[in-house]
């Protein structure tokens, strides 16, 4: 199992650019969310979602969107691209629910000049 | 909404000694406290976890304690490595915040000395 893969590695964006992130998993898991992670700030939870076609709000949404059309995939979209977008963004995959292990993807490093 | 402190935000100890973080957490309807441990330029990996009905929970070298009436929870490392050198997260899971919902401390960076 590849487990959970994130592509591109590393992206420099302009502001007001737009672009998708994008994340795999092939353990067959539910659950999948997507994080950003800033320097002092831990990680926080941006999207989640249960299940095929279904998704919520994490902590931090604004400016991003996404869809769960299949369960392995859980792209995350940014509309319009501003300097406070520049982390690293983290996807992670679970079989159940936020109270069973989060498997993480290596994560994008996204920076926006 | 469930907020969760970590301290101290860096740990640096010489090679076999013990290393101890700690967690505080706001929502006392949190159920679940895991912990990652995030190397240089990977992604977090769960080491350890522990849920509202147990006390404490060891793992080789690992252990976590849980205090629900105060409301925090630890992290201990004996007999500390090189290879433990990473930064730890702890991260609580709100009852009625969400499925999927988990909250994270801000991290500790852990530096062991050789």
């Amino acid at each position: 199992n590849a487990g959970v893969t994130q592509t591109p590695k590393f992206q420099v964006l302009k502001t007001g650019q737009s672009m998708t992130l994008q994340c795999a998993q092939d353990m067959n898991h539910e659950y999948m969310s997507w994080y950003r992670q800033d320097p002092g700030m831990g990680l926080r939870l941006i999207h989640y979602s249960v299940g095929a076609g279904i998704t919520d709000q994490g902590e931090v949404p604004n400016g991003y969107n996404v869809s769960r059309s299949t369960t392995e995939d859980f792209p995350l979209r940014l509309l319009s691209a501003a300097p406070s977008q520049t982390s690293v963004y983290f996807c992670a995959s679970n079989l159940q629910g936020g109270d069973y292990e989060q498997y993480f993807g290596p994560g994008t490093r996204l920076t926006v000049t | 909404g469930e907020n969760v402190e970590q301290h101290p935000s860096t740990l640096s100890v010489q090679e076999g000694d013990s290393a101890v973080i700690k967690c505080t957490y706001s929502d006392s309807a949190s159920n679940y406290f895991p912990w990652y441990k995030q190397e240089l330029g990977k992604g977090p990996q769960l080491i350890i976890d522990i849920r509202s009905n147990v006390g404490e929970k060891k793992d080789q070298r690992i252990a976590v304690t849980l205090n629900k009436t105060a409301k925090h929870f630890s992290l201990h490392i004996t007999e500390t490595q090189p290879e433990d050198s990473a930064v730890y997260f702890c991260a609580a899971h709100p009852f009625s915040g969400g499925y999927n919902k988990l909250i994270f401390g801000a991290g500790t960076r852990l530096a062991v000395h050789p």
